[in-house]
């Protein structure tokens, strides 16, 4: 089973207005985090944002928060006020706590979102 | 103010060949990792090193070797070149513990003829 999914492969916003990339993930580890990165067209992996299990309020990092529905396993990123350099593809990303067969901890990507934001 | 560091940053290979893909990071993390990503595919993780002096397979570590030379650096190598290893490859580190993020070097282009 997928252990992160993005759904949507492609997405187009407005310039100036906010955007939703959707991620939703599968773990039975009760500490975890949840991770967004872009990657613009350069190739660079750039974090954006992080959020813990356990954190009680959504993070926020300037344009970015993350809304973090537990029971749902959503952790979606909103982008606020979106500029034309905000076009990129974006990855969210698992990291588990359990240790198993020595996995230190990976990252595990979503197959990620092309955002496209148009002047 | 280096980070991750790769090199090199684009390499071209006949099937068959081999070469090594180094990775450096002065960040004073414990953990370093290599990963692979195909077109429109997230990355998945090819070897990973959890502290300096052991290395372990991740996903998809067939046709790679890795070395954890000393705390700074972690190197990639692919002994006999294959097509299917045309892809880019990212190293990242991270401190040991916790679940805080791995940061990510440059990548390196790599296509197998």
């Amino acid at each position: 089973a997928q252990k992160i999914t993005q759904t949507q492969p492609g997405m187009f916003v407005q310039e100036k207005e906010a955007v939703t990339l959707d991620c939703t993930y599968d773990t039975s580890d009760p500490s975890y985090g949840l991770f967004w990165y872009k990657q613009p067209s350069s190739g660079e992996m750039i974090f954006l944002i992080y959020q813990g299990s356990y954190d009680q309020q959504n993070a926020t990092e300037g344009r970015y928060s993350l809304n973090f529905q537990k029971a749902r396993k959503s952790a979606n990123l909103v982008i606020s006020a979106s500029q034309l350099g905000d076009s990129a593809m974006y990855f969210c990303a698992m990291r588990e706590a359990q240790i198993s067969s020595g996995s230190a901890r990976q990252l595990t990507f979503g197959s990620g979102t092309q955002l496209t934001v148009l002047p | 103010n280096a980070g991750v560091t790769q090199t090199p940053k684009f390499q071209v290979l006949k099937t068959g060949q081999s070469m090594t893909l180094q990775c450096a990071q002065d960040m004073n993390h414990n953990s370093m990792y290599w990963y692979r990503q195909d077109p429109g595919m997230g990355l998945r993780l090819i070897y990973y090193s959890a502290s300096e002096g052991t290395t372990d397979k991740g996903e998809v570590p067939n046709g790679y070797n890795v070395s954890r030379l000393n705390k700074r650096e972690f190197s990639l190598r692919l002994e006999s070149a294959a097509p299917s290893q045309t892809s880019v490859y990212f190293c990242a580190s991270s401190t040991s513990g916790g679940l805080r993020t791995q940061y990510f070097g440059p990548g390196t282009r790599l296509t197998v003829l």
